[in-house]
């Protein structure tokens, strides 16, 4: 079965600093998707950045980045110029053609201003 | 009304209440779900309906009942909870399709409380 690890709970960042998220994933598929989830403090949760596994290029968002080292079965998240309003849960996120999703436990992450 | 919307956005309900969640998207999409949340624990998966259909439950107790009456609508229907069901119940959608993206998107999620 597959799953998603990701290794830390919490992390902090200072305001307008750069952080990365870590997060990987165990799978026999050759074609799938990731992603990364974000739910702030009482807030709805919403889509943050999409990776095709068959894609080599990684995926930009705005301050948003991902390292996507399918090998490795890696998938980190970068934040530039983090924001106050990043302060969230972050979920990394699983998910091969017609099954379910599988999700990560959470980075909760801290912007200190 | 955008996106998925949920209601009540929180419940406190004692044992032996009956009470409904609803769940409504209006994003013309063809799969809806029901995922539990609680604190340091990670997202559970509840119910999948296909097409109105249901094609997953995930050995979730019956005193949890789901309902889709169409493709828009999902419902999850509570009675005599106990207090370890306390949480936050959060529902999806998304577009099932060959070459689709497949993210789901979320609701703002239920908070309920059993005392």
């Amino acid at each position: 079965a597959q799953t998603v690890t990701q290794s830390q709970p919490e992390m902090s960042v200072q305001e307008a600093e750069t952080v990365t998220l870590s997060c990987t994933y165990d799978t026999s598929e050759s074609d799938y998707y990731l992603f990364w989830y974000k739910q702030p403090p009482s807030r709805q949760m919403i889509l943050v950045i999409r990776q095709e596994a068959y894609k080599q290029q990684n995926a930009t968002e705005n301050r948003f980045s991902v390292n996507f080292q399918k090998a490795a079965k890696s998938f980190s998240l970068k934040i530039s110029d983090s924001q106050l309003g990043d302060a969230a849960m972050y979920f990394c996120a699983y998910r091969s053609y017609g099954q379910n999703f599988v999700f990560g436990p959470g980075t909760r992450l801290s912007v200190l201003p | 009304e955008t996106g998925v919307t949920q209601t009540p956005r929180h419940l406190v309900m004692g044992m032996t209440n009956k009470k409904s969640l609803k769940c409504e998207q209006h994003l013309g999409h063809n799969a809806m779900y029901w995922y539990k949340q609680s604190a340091k624990k990670p997202l559970e998966l509840m119910f999948v309906y296909n097409f109105k259909e249901q094609t997953e439950n995930n050995s979730v107790p019956s005193r949890f009942s789901p309902e889709c009456p169409n493709s828009s609508h999902l419902f999850l229907h509570l009675h005599t909870l106990q207090p370890e069901d306390s949480a936050l119940y959060l529902c999806a959608s998304s577009q099932e399709a060959a070459g689709g993206s497949y993210e789901q998107y979320f609701g703002p999620g239920t908070r309920l409380t059993v005392t």
